[in-house]
């Protein structure tokens, strides 16, 4: 089945230390995504990328890095510069056809806590 | 100022009833679409439904429809026949239009509305 996927689940961080998000997909989608979820808040576009080897900053990029390396993967890096990491992350991809009827469809998400 | 604003922190709806959950946008891009998204407790986001700014007539799909208003920038979903299982956050985005390079693709979202559904 064609999806997006995130591991793990659930991720637990000690203060310092960096730690990486994981996120596939097989939609053959051109651009992927990264947000950020804080309880009762919307979604805030962390990085986006509409081509391999090439990605934008969103509006919350400080303290996080990504790649994107091939086509299907996306992975995500909160490092030790990120304040306050504890959050849900949600991934997602896009056909990135040029009209606003593009959609984007999301992974299920890593919950990180940071002990 | 806020790309998309929904009002309603939570709406609560006794089954088989309809609801309607706010949203409005703010743009000065003539091309823009609008999507709704459900957020279950288990934390995915479920595409529900999408309307363009140049579409004549209401999206609908199945018990979902989008009630457009585009002179007063709102874009309210409407779920007839509530269930149970519609328990869930229920988030309002924006896409503005095509040819926006860098930009191009990315999604604003509202805070999100999160609305019950009681027996």
């Amino acid at each position: 089945d064609g999806g997006i996927t995130q591991s793990p689940k659930y991720l637990f961080r000690k203060e310092g230390q960096n730690v990486t998000l994981s996120c596939e997909q097989n939609l053959n989608h051109d651009a992927m995504y990264w947000y950020r979820q804080d309880p009762g808040q919307g979604l805030r576009l962390i990085y986006y990328s509409q081509i391999v080897n090439d990605f934008q900053k969103g509006d919350i990029a400080e303290g996080y890095s990504v790649s994107r390396e091939k086509k299907e993967s996306f992975p995500l890096t909160v490092t030790s510069a990120q304040k306050n990491p504890t959050a849900f992350y949600l991934c997602a991809s896009s056909k990135l056809i040029a009209a606003s009827t593009d959609t984007q469809y999301f992974g299920p998400g890593t919950r990180l806590t940071v002990l | 100022a806020q790309k998309i604003t929904q009002t309603q922190p939570g709406m609560f709806v006794q089954e088989k009833e309809a609801v309607t959950l706010d949203c409005t946008y703010d743009t000065s891009d003539p091309s823009y679409g609008l999507f709704w998204y459900k957020q279950p407790s288990s934390g995915e986001m479920i595409f529900l439904i999408y309307q363009g700014s140049y579409d004549q007539q209401n999206a609908t799909e199945g018990r979902y429809s989008l009630n457009f208003q585009k002179a007063r920038k709102s874009a309210n979903l409407v779920i007839s026949a509530s269930q149970l299982g519609d328990s869930a956050m229920y988030f309002c985005a924006m896409r503005e239009g095509p040819g926006r390079g860098s930009t191009l693709g990315r999604l604003y979202f509202g805070r999100g509305t999160q609305l019950t559904v009681w027996p």
